[in-house]
């Protein structure tokens, strides 16, 4: 059964400094989704992304944050410079284009840790 | 703003015991609902979902939930667990048929269940 990959597993980084979490969507899929989920906290919605654009952003997702769909199969997110508080596990979504009813499937997470 | 509850953080049972694990939501207009797995080490996967029709689901793996509208509920149940249903659970919620939205979910916080073997 196809799944969506994300690497790396795990990102230990200093604050200030830029990650790039990748995710590889499943392969006929044309939404693509970044949740996050602090430590305790429940999972959150960040950013969905079709058509090569943003379609939603939460409020978490400020100007520190960007995604990119760079070469039709890595869907990224960056965070520009990184602060404490954005530690918490990265989950990347996709689904088809059967409409908004569509089942998201979820790729294993990054577990991002900002020291 | 919606939200979605999970009132149990941590669910102990043993094996055969029967399980529910409550989930409440605040959206009065249209909902879909989920309910997703996370087993150790592994992604989120779905285990069921409600768009309309029959409000009692089933899922896989012997799972089912029901749909009760009027108290803005969407249950888990399984009438018998074993050790490998050892996992975190999560409800989530999409408003549905909304004009242009695309789907994004809003998750509980989870109920961990440990089932003793």
């Amino acid at each position: 059964e196809p799944e969506v990959t994300q690497t790396p597993s795990h990102q230990v980084t200093q604050m200030g400094q830029e990650v790039i979490l990748r995710c590889v969507p499943i392969s006929n899929h044309l939404y693509f989704y970044w949740y996050r989920q602090i430590l305790g906290q429940k999972v959150e919605f960040l950013v969905s992304f079709y058509n090569n654009e943003i379609s939603e952003k939460s409020e978490i997702f400020d100007d520190q944050f960007s995604v990119e769909r760079p070469d039709g199969s890595n869907f990224t997110l960056k965070i520009r410079s990184t602060k404490l508080e954005d530690s918490a596990m990265y989950f990347c979504a996709s689904r088809s284009s059967g409409g908004a009813l569509e089942t998201q499937y979820f790729g294993p997470g990054t577990r991002l840790l900002v020291l | 703003a919606q939200s979605v509850s999970q009132h149990n953080h941590h669910v102990i049972l043993s094996e055969a015991a029967s399980l529910e694990l409550g989930c409440n939501y605040s959206y009065g207009g249209t909902v879909n609902l989920f309910w997703y797995v996370q087993y150790p080490g592994q992604h989120l996967q779905l285990l069921l979902k409600y768009f309309s029709g029959d409000p009692l689901v089933k899922g896989i793996k012997g799972f089912e939930a029901e749909f009760i509208k009027s108290k803005f509920s969407f249950n888990l149940r399984k009438p018998s667990v074993q050790w490998s249903d050892t996992a975190e659970y999560f409800c989530a919620v999409k408003r549905g048929n909304y004009g242009g939205s695309q789907g994004n979910l809003i998750f509980g916080k989870g109920t961990k269940l440990s089932v003793k073997p």
